[in-house]
């Protein structure tokens, strides 16, 4: 089973959708998590932190669910640029801070 | 304040060839990552640095693969005698300090093996 699991889509939605993605991660003991965002052939970048209690940035929601080991990630009124993979990452801190990506879940957005 | 820098940004090698890839972290960061994405796929942990120690290479091939980041300079990764399935984009990131996750990407090296 793989560290971080995630649907590799491709999600194909229109303008102005909500769209929304999970993640699931095998280690208990993981203690921190993220949402990245890749455009293609470029470097990953950082957008946003997943806390406990759940967090929103703009039209981005974050979501955790340590019981069920489940990460999500809620894109509101999308846009054409939000076009792009989008990696869940997971921080295996037991093991020397090993920081685990998934595969990515690949979104486009239609005009 | 530069970013992560890596270099070189291409590298076409062939088969049986040494490939050398540098990466020098943001000023102030000490922890350095060498990440592997092969086309199509997620990025794969290879190894974590840290200033003349190794902390983590469980995801780095036991054969022809090296990393070091030494007390002075930048981080190297090494891939001797290359084979076509080495042919890859390999990032390397930088935190400035453990187990927060957050992590500052270089643009990557694309080797190119014939």
């Amino acid at each position: 089973r793989k560290e971080v699991e995630q649907d590799p889509g491709p999600f194909n939605v229109p303008e102005g959708a909500t769209v929304a993605f999970n993640c699931t991660y095998s280690n208990s003991a993981s203690q921190s998590f993220f949402w990245y965002r890749q455009d293609c052939r470029k470097e990953p970048k950082l957008l946003m932190s997943v806390y406990s209690s759940g967090n929103e940035d703009g039209r981005f929601t974050a979501q955790l669910n340590r019981a069920s080991q489940y990460i999500s990630l809620l894109i509101r009124d999308s846009k054409l640029s939000d076009s792009a993979t989008y990696l869940c990452v997971v921080n295996i801190a037991s093991s020397a801070s090993k920081i685990i990506f998934g595969s990515g879940t690949r979104l486009s957005i239609r005009p | 304040n530069a970013g992560v820098m890596q270099n070189p940004r291409h590298l076409v090698r062939r088969r049986g060839q040494e490939a050398r890839l540098r990466c020098s972290p943001m000023k102030g960061h000490s922890h350095v990552y060498w990440y592997r994405q092969l086309p199509e796929e997620g990025l794969k942990f290879m190894v974590y640095l840290q200033k003349e120690n190794i902390i983590d290479e469980s995801g780095m091939p036991k054969e022809r693969f090296s990393a070091e980041f030494p007390k002075e300079g930048p981080s190297i990764l090494r891939i001797q005698q290359v084979v076509r399935g080495d042919s890859a984009a390999y990032f390397c990131a930088s935190s400035p300090q453990t187990n927060t996750g957050e992590l500052f990407f270089g643009e990557g090296s694309r080797l190119t093996v014939l």
